[in-house]
């Protein structure tokens, strides 16, 4: 059974560029979760969704960033007009329909690098 | 508010069992431990988790104190690949409860 799908693993952006993040989930997981690491900090929580839907946005900038996970296809980060202070890693983690263990599973993560 | 402690660091001698300790005094009745670990560019990697028994999987053993104040993760033969920083974590084992508290953890790193 595969983990949890991300790429690209690592992605360069200059300044002002886009960049989309895609994961995807574990097989038989409707929830993901997207992360992010700045340099020399823990993990933070940014975003939860389920197919079509945002549940939970509270930890994401209010400006620039959007994601949604569509019902067909995996879960997209969006970062417009890139800074140098997006830089980080960003990891996407899944778990399985409420009910039962609901461990969640990350992804090896998607390094980000503005330049 | 952290909801765990851990110790910064530890060293562990490669072939040893490694101890991790964490306190989680204003634990509430309905949330459970997990344990997740995160190797140097790499994802958190999950270990285990348990409410209030022992557990035990492939990967390493959890005691939890009877007032599940505290527990323990133990490795049982540290290798080198086992140099990682150990979060533990407290949360209600249901799908509402997502936002999981990675704290700065324990830096453990095995020696040879």
């Amino acid at each position: 059974n595969a983990g949890v799908m991300q790429n690209p693993r690592h992605l360069v952006r200059r300044r002002g560029q886009e960049a989309r993040l895609r994961c995807s989930p574990m097989k038989g997981h409707s929830h993901v979760y997207w992360y992010r690491q700045l340099p020399e900090e823990g993990l933070k929580f940014m975003v939860y969704l389920q197919k079509e839907n945002i549940i939970d946005e509270s930890g994401m900038p209010k400006e620039r960033f959007s994601a949604e996970f569509p019902k067909e296809g995996p879960s997209i980060l969006r970062i417009q007009q890139v800074v140098r202070g997006d830089s980080a890693a960003y990891f996407c983690a899944s778990s399985p329909p409420a009910g039962g263990d609901n461990t969640i599973y990350f992804g090896e993560g998607s390094w980000l690098t503005v330049v | 508010d952290a909801k765990t402690t851990q110790p910064t660091s530890m060293d562990c001698a490669e072939g040893r069992a490694a101890n991790l300790p964490c306190n989680h005094s204003t634990i509430s009745g309905n949330e459970y431990v997990y344990w997740y670990r995160q190797i140097h560019s790499q994802g958190p990697q999950y270990i285990i988790h348990g409410l209030k028994n022992n557990e035990t999987n492939e990967m390493a053993s959890l005691i939890i104190t009877e007032d599940r104040k505290s527990s323990t993760l133990i490795l049982p033969h540290a290798t080198l690949r086992d140099t990682a920083v150990y979060y533990c974590i407290v949360r209600v084992a249901g799908v509402n409860d997502y936002k999981l508290s990675f704290g700065a953890g324990t830096t453990v790193t095995v020696r040879a």
